[in-house]
C-alpha cells in the first residue's frame, strides 16, 4: 500500500537554529500534503495545507514565517521551523492525500526538542 | 464551534466489551475517515466512508449522511485496541477537519 515517509523521526536542536522536516510520498504522487502539530495527550492540530507548486495555506494562528513549508515536487514537502525556541518543541506529523483513492496516508511523525 | 465533534473524549473498557465511538460533523463531506494513533505516535487510516457501513475484522464503521453522524464500533475489545481514535472529514472542497480524538484504554 501507499507509504509516507517522514524524516527525521527525532531531532534535538539549540534555540535559535532552524530545523527541516521532510515528508515524502513513496509510491504515489501527492499534490496535497498536510502538516500537523500534536501536543501531549491532544489530537492533531492542522497547521497548513501544502500544495505542489504553490504557496501553502496556513491555518489561523500559525505563523507562516516561523513554519516555512515548501512543496517543490509531487512527492516531497518540507516543513522548516525557523529560529526555533523551546515552545516549538512538539510532535510534528505530515500526511499526503492520494487523489485517485481519496485516502489519507500519514508519516511516522517527527519529535522536535529545542533546548 | 468545531466542524467535527467526537465523543466520548476518554473511554476505559474491560477486555471483551463492545465499544462505540461517535462522530458528528457540520460540513458537507466527500468522505469521512476513522484514524487510529498508537502511543508511539504513528497514525493509520482504519476506514474511509462516504455511505453505509464497512467492516474490517473486529472493527465496524457506519455513517449516516442525512444525520451527519458516524460511529466506530469495536467488538470483543482487546488491550491492543488501546489507542487514540480520530474522526476526520473531507469536505466537498477537499478541506480536512479533525475531531479531538477519543482515547481508548482496554483493561485486561
Amino acid at each position: 500500500g501507499a507509504v509516507v515517509s517522514q524524516h527525521p523521526s527525532r531531532v534535538i536542536c539549540k534555540s535559535g537554529t532552524s530545523v527541516k522536516i521532510e515528508c515524502r510520498s513513496l509510491d504515489f504522487q501527492a499534490t496535497t500534503m498536510f502538516w500537523y502539530r500534536q501536543f501531549p495527550k491532544q489530537s492533531l492540530m492542522l497547521m497548513a495545507t501544502s500544495n505542489e507548486g504553490s504557496k501553502a495555506t496556513y491555518e489561523q494562528g500559525v505563523e507562516k514565517d516561523k513554519f516555512l513549508i515548501n512543496h517543490a515536487s509531487l512527492t516531497l514537502s518540507t516543513l522548516t521551523v525557523t529560529s526555533a525556541h523551546p515552545e516549538d518543541s512538539s510532535f510534528y506529523i505530515c500526511s499526503a492525500f492520494e487523489v485517485n483513492t481519496g485516502e489519507l496516508f500519514f508519516g511516522e511523525g517527527s519529535r522536535l526538542t529545542v533546548l | 464551534k468545531n466542524e467535527v465533534e467526537q465523543s466520548p473524549q476518554n473511554l476505559t473498557a474491560q477486555e471483551g466489551e463492545f465499544i462505540t465511538i461517535n462522530c458528528s460533523y457540520s460540513v458537507g463531506i466527500s468522505a469521512l475517515h476513522w484514524l487510529q494513533q498508537h502511543p508511539g505516535g504513528g497514525i493509520v487510516s482504519l476506514f474511509m466512508l462516504s455511505s453505509g457501513k464497512k467492516k474490517h475484522g473486529r472493527l465496524i464503521a457506519t455513517i449516516n449522511i442525512q444525520e451527519k453522524h458516524s460511529s466506530l464500533h469495536i467488538t470483543a475489545s482487546h488491550p491492543r485496541d488501546s489507542a487514540v481514535y480520530i474522526c476526520a472529514v473531507r469536505s466537498v472542497g477537499n478541506q480536512f477537519y479533525f475531531g479531538t480524538g477519543t482515547s481508548l484504554t482496554v483493561i485486561p
